[in-house]
Formats: C-alpha cells, sequence, structure tokens
C-alpha cells in the first residue's frame, strides 16, 4: 500500500524550531519529487515547498524562503522540513504529497505536468506563545 | 502571484449536477487539476490533466476546460460528496506549478 506518515508537529513559540518528517512506503520513494502543503485553521491549501527526486532541484514559496529547509533521504525513505524562525502565521496543518510530474508532445506544442496524487495524513505545527 | 479564482461555496440537491468553476489566466496553456478534502482528512486528487480521472474515483467526478476556466462536474451528486474541493494548476511561465485556488465547499442539500 502507498503510504505517508508525516511525524515532529507540536506546539513551539514564536521564534522557535521544528522539524518534520514524512515516512513513505509502497512506492519507489527515489523515482518522485515531494512536496510540502499546509492548511491553516479553518483556511485552503498553501504549497510551502517541493523538492526533485535526487535533490537537485528545490523551491520555497515566498510566506516561508529564507526560514525553512526541505530535504530528503532516499536510503530511508524520508522527506523532512525543518523550520526556524516560526511564526504565529505558521500553525497549520502540514501534508506531505507525492508528486506525479513529466512532459506531453503534441504535434505542435508541449505541456508539463504536476499534481499530487498522494497525500500523508498531515501533523500540526502550532506556534504560540 | 499567480492566482486561481474559485467560488467559495455551492450547493445542490442529491441527485443533480453541481458544476465547480476555476478561473486563472494561464489555464489555456497549462493543465487544471482538482482535489477533494472532506473535514479533517487529507486532500484526494479527483482529476488530473484537467479531464483524467485516477483509478477508484466514481465516474460522476468529470472536468472540462474553456478558455481560462476549468469546471469540475459532479454528476448525480450524493450525500458523500459534499466537502471542499480545491483547484491548482501553474503560472504561465510553469516556475510555480503547484498553486491552489481558494476552495469552494460544495453543500449537499
Amino acid at each position: 500500500e502507498v503510504q505517508l506518515v508525516e511525524s515532529g508537529g507540536g506546539l513551539v513559540k514564536p521564534g522557535g524550531s521544528l522539524r518534520l518528517s514524512c515516512a513513505a512506503s509502497g512506492f519507489t520513494f527515489s523515482s518522485y519529487s515531494m512536496n510540502w502543503v499546509r492548511q491553516a485553521p479553518g483556511k485552503g491549501l498553501e504549497w510551502v515547498s517541493s523538492i526533485s527526486s535526487s535533490s537537485s532541484y528545490i523551491y520555497y514559496a515566498d510566506s516561508v524562503k529564507g526560514r525553512f529547509t526541505i530535504s530528503r533521504d532516499n536510503a530511508k525513505n524520508s522527506l523532512y522540513l525543518q523550520m526556524n524562525s516560526l511564526r504565529a502565521e505558521d500553525t497549520a496543518v502540514y501534508y506531505c504529497a507525492r508528486e506525479t510530474s513529466g512532459i506531453e508532445y503534441s504535434s505542435s506544442s508541449h505541456y508539463y505536468y504536476y499534481y499530487m496524487d498522494v497525500w500523508g495524513k498531515g501533523t500540526t505545527v502550532t506556534v504560540s506563545s | 502571484s499567480y492566482e486561481l479564482t474559485q467560488p467559495p461555496s455551492v450547493s445542490v440537491s442529491p441527485g443533480q449536477t453541481a458544476r465547480i468553476t476555476c478561473s486563472g489566466d494561464a489555464l489555456p496553456k497549462q493543465y487544471a487539476y482538482w482535489y477533494q478534502q472532506k473535514p479533517g482528512q487529507a486532500p484526494v486528487l479527483v482529476i488530473y490533466k484537467d479531464s483524467e480521472r485516477p483509478s477508484g474515483i466514481p465516474e460522476r467526478f468529470s472536468g472540462s476546460s474553456s478558455g481560462t476556466t476549468v469546471t469540475l462536474t459532479i454528476s448525480g451528486v450524493q450525500a458523500e460528496d459534499e466537502a471542499d474541493y480545491y483547484c491548482q494548476s501553474a503560472d504561465s511561465s510553469g516556475t510555480y506549478p503547484w498553486v491552489f485556488g481558494g476552495g469552494t465547499k460544495l453543500t449537499v442539500l
């Protein structure tokens, strides 16, 4: 069974740090890009960060750039998110998500596709004094 | 920054057809994807590449695209379809492909 299980969430004070983990199973983890997506209480989904299969390409949302660091260990089938300088607005459920991506070619053009086809159940981060 | 616009809410009676729209300037050039999220649960992919349905998703879920608007259609809505629905796509350059719409709450009356 394809599965993603997040851990590491909790209560932290503003300015503090937290490291989230995501354990993958049931698929070849090293073949997929992975993402972190968060959802603040009562709000919508917000993409946080993405890492390619070999860690060659890493992207961050502007809201977390310079404070969060995404990484992965393919030998351990694990994804991580190091969160520093946490703010109240970082309070959210953090989801780990597998990305399926690629390119489709037609006679006249090409189209990239990126979507998240497997999601974990999430881990809750609360930033409060 | 690029935005995808969805109506905050859509209401429909059981057995009727629900249509949820998502608008964005880059949609003529970029695929769209749809996720369903029930309360307290993780999102689930229900449509990818505008109109493809993952295995295990009921046939009553379909997607379409026209210009700057994509539409998720749920035919013969059932009570279990009540959920939040989010579209996702990329900006015109494809630099940031993980843009989500604000979400639409589907209420089954």
